[in-house]
């Protein structure tokens, strides 16, 4: 257990939907970061936050925004639903920015139909 | 930008050793990092190599040749639960120097 939680595990919608992802870092971090991984693909980098703020931004569509808040737990939206961005999504924490030792949640899984 | 290399698969037996090697380039580069991933988990972080070497914990490896743009997790004495997908990483130092990218993943079979 990383102590990173992510919420709701499962997530299952239609095409054109919006959904939230919500993510909670390990106590005491204040960077969280964002990856989608779809099916036998690697991890993609969304979007970083380090305490409330936008660090680092990756692939992330205009579709998709996330923001952190003032208790440091993040969330990941996801609007206009296309059938393509079913994926696990992780959420990730560290203490620091700019550090490679992160610590991933448990990802919700998007299904959407 | 960045890119990663890694074999897609491989398959060893238990008790034996594998090596999955990682090739990279970036346009700068602070360090190497290695994840595992089992099935649908969440990705754990192994190992972080910044100098060249060979750094090791436990049953588990890793090595760095920056000259090379060049490293490998080596994993040792292998068990079943070692089945897992592995990731290299770099973070991106070109922009923002806070992202991590990481390669396709090596998927590690372990037969009895």
């Amino acid at each position: 257990d990383s102590g990173v939680t992510q919420t709701p595990k499962h997530l299952i919608t239609a095409t054109g939907q919006r959904v939230t992802l919500r993510c909670s870092p390990r106590s005491g971090d204040l960077s969280v970061y964002w990856y989608q991984q779809s099916l036998d693909q690697g991890l993609q980098f969304l979007i970083q936050y380090y305490n409330g703020e936008e660090r680092a931004k990756g692939n992330i569509l205009e579709r998709f925004s996330a923001q952190q808040f003032p208790d440091l737990h993040s969330e990941l939206n996801l609007s206009s639903l296309e059938l393509g961005d079913s994926a696990l999504y992780f959420c990730a924490s560290s203490l620091r920015t700019g550090t490679d030792t992160q610590y991933f949640g448990p990802g919700t899984r998007l299904t959407v139909l | 930008g960045q890119s990663l290399e890694q074999p897609s698969e491989v398959t060893a037996v238990e008790g034996a050793i594998v090596q999955i090697n990682c090739t990279y380039q970036t346009s700068g580069f602070y360090g190497l990092s290695w994840y595992q991933q089992h099935d649908g988990g969440a990705p754990t972080f192994l190992s972080y190599n910044a100098l060249d070497g060979l750094e090791e914990t436990g049953r588990f490896s890793s090595f760095l040749s920056r000259s090379d743009s060049y490293g490998y997790l080596l994993l040792q004495e292998l068990q079943m639960k070692d089945s897992a997908s592995y990731f290299c990483a770099v973070r991106d130092v070109s922009g923002s120097a806070r992202q991590l990218t990481f390669g396709s993943g090596t998927q590690l079979t372990v037969l009895p």
